[in-house]
């Protein structure tokens, strides 16, 4: 039973382009979110998606972030435009009953994106 | 407000006990977790306690919770080497999903 799987692990961009990231949660999960971890911090809560849905996108920047999670294949964080800001860690989770606050999340090993 | 506050480093010899500290604030958390960052990569759920209990263990490890304090810590008995990792405190916030908060992390150095 795989688990929670990004790609790239490594990503890098120059100021201007487009970066993708994809996530596929474990099998039989249906919920994904999506966290930052810039250097030396924590990891901050960027959107929370259900199956074509997303539930939550609180913590995205307003411009440039996107998210969707197709009823087939990944789910996809696409930054646009990226500048030297965007440059950190990035993680999905997923997790498997409602989403609920009783749900466990399983991590995946992030994707770690570098914009020159 | 929302935040989570943990001390950045601790070091320890190798076979003593570890004592990681978290506070946090939003007093409707359900649940509070501890995860294990190793370096390069993705997040290790370590253990979990409803905010309803005092305290858990399991194995080494022993997660206390001061509700009152809104205090949380995580002890690791008999440190080991392969311990030396980043330990984050996070809370999930009540609101019908589980939306996590984390701290900034605690460094934990294990020397001989």
């Amino acid at each position: 039973n795989a688990g929670v799987m990004q790609n790239p692990r490594h990503l890098v961009r120059r100021r201007g382009q487009e970066a993708r990231l994809r996530c596929s949660p474990m099998k039989g999960h249906s919920h994904v979110y999506w966290y930052r971890q810039l250097p030396e911090e924590g990891l901050k809560f960027m959107v929370y998606l259900q199956k074509e849905n997303i539930i939550d996108e609180s913590g995205m920047p307003k411009e440039r972030f996107s998210a969707e999670f197709p009823k087939e294949g990944p789910s996809i964080l696409r930054i646009q435009q990226v500048v030297r800001g965007d440059s950190a860690a990035y993680f999905c989770a997923s997790s498997f009953r409602t989403g609920s606050s009783t749900d466990t999340q399983y991590f995946g090993p992030g994707t770690r994106l570098t914009v020159l | 407000g929302e935040d989570v506050e943990q001390s950045l480093f601790l070091s320890v010899r190798e076979g003593d006990s570890s004592v990681i500290n978290c506070t946090y604030t939003d007093s409707s958390s359900t649940y509070l977790y501890w995860y294990k960052q190793e370096p390069g990569a993705g997040l290790q759920l370590l253990t979990y306690i409803f905010s309803n209990m005092d305290m858990k263990q399991d194995q080494r490890l022993t997660v206390l919770l001061n509700k009152k304090d809104k205090h949380l810590s995580l002890r690791i008995a008999d440190t080991q080497t392969g311990d030396s990792a980043i330990y984050f405190c996070a809370e999930s916030i009540s609101g019908g999903y589980n939306k996590l908060i984390f701290g900034a992390g605690t460094r934990l150095a294990v020397h001989p």
